[in-house]
């Protein structure tokens, strides 16, 4: 079942434009994750809100979280070239008795030099 | 370098010739988890372990198995591999089974069976 939903599906910018990737989700979380994936290589962990944080800040990253909206969004300030990659959300959800951390479809952003 | 290590990167085999890819990581990590990921499909978990010896399915389970029988490995076994099972698949480590911490992830097996 998809818990979280990244809108837009693709995003393409200019290098020095700022990125903003959105999160939906259905249930009620502990925590939402962002992680980043270069073309075919593994994801990696970038931020992690807690429910009980609203803005969460790391280098050029910046992560809200709006639980009564149950959203997300990341934004990216200052993109570069190199910022090209996919970007996931995950959020756990109970399914069967026991929780598990399930991914978004990922938004794929383009950073044109 | 703290890390999550899969081996092989890449393998090509023949349908019905049992296979497995190893997993291990350096961090002490309590929960580990195979995903694959497929296009237009996303990450999709096939099992996972909350420690030792403590093991489940995930979303995908069928044609899979895995052990934990050390905490630092977890190696992901296809007894008779077919080629739907052609994806490239990711090991993943967490501190703790709550997940309450991110996931590292080891780069990845692409496979393919013919």
């Amino acid at each position: 079942s998809q818990q979280g939903e990244e809108d837009p599906q693709a995003l393409s910018i200019q290098e020095g434009e700022n990125a903003t990737m959105n999160c939906s989700y259905k249930t009620s979380i502990n925590n939402l994750q962002w992680y980043r994936q270069n073309s075919g290589r593994g994801l990696v962990h970038l931020i992690l809100i807690r429910s009980n944080e609203r803005e969460k800040h790391s280098g050029r990253l910046r992560v809200t979280l709006d639980t009564s909206k149950k959203s997300s969004s990341l934004l990216i300030t200052a993109s570069r070239a190199a910022d090209t990659a996919s970007y996931f959300c995950a959020t756990v959800i109970t399914q069967g008795g026991s929780e598990k951390l399930v991914f978004g479809k990922g938004t794929k952003l383009t950073v044109n030099p | 370098e703290a890390q999550v290590t899969q081996n092989p990167r890449y393998l090509i085999t023949v349908t019905g010739k049992k296979l497995t890819v190893t997993c291990s990581q350096n961090m002490n990590h309590e929960y580990m988890s195979w995903y694959r990921q497929d296009p237009g499909l996303g990450l999709r978990q096939i099992y996972y372990s909350m420690n030792v010896e403590v093991t489940d399915k995930g979303d995908v389970p069928e044609g899979y198995k895995v052990s934990r029988k050390e905490k630092r490995n977890f190696p992901l076994i296809l007894e008779s591999p077919s080629p739907n099972q052609t994806s490239l698949y990711f090991c993943a480590s967490s501190l703790s089974w709550d997940r309450r911490y991110g996931y590292t992830f080891g780069s990845g097996t692409r496979l393919t069976v013919v």
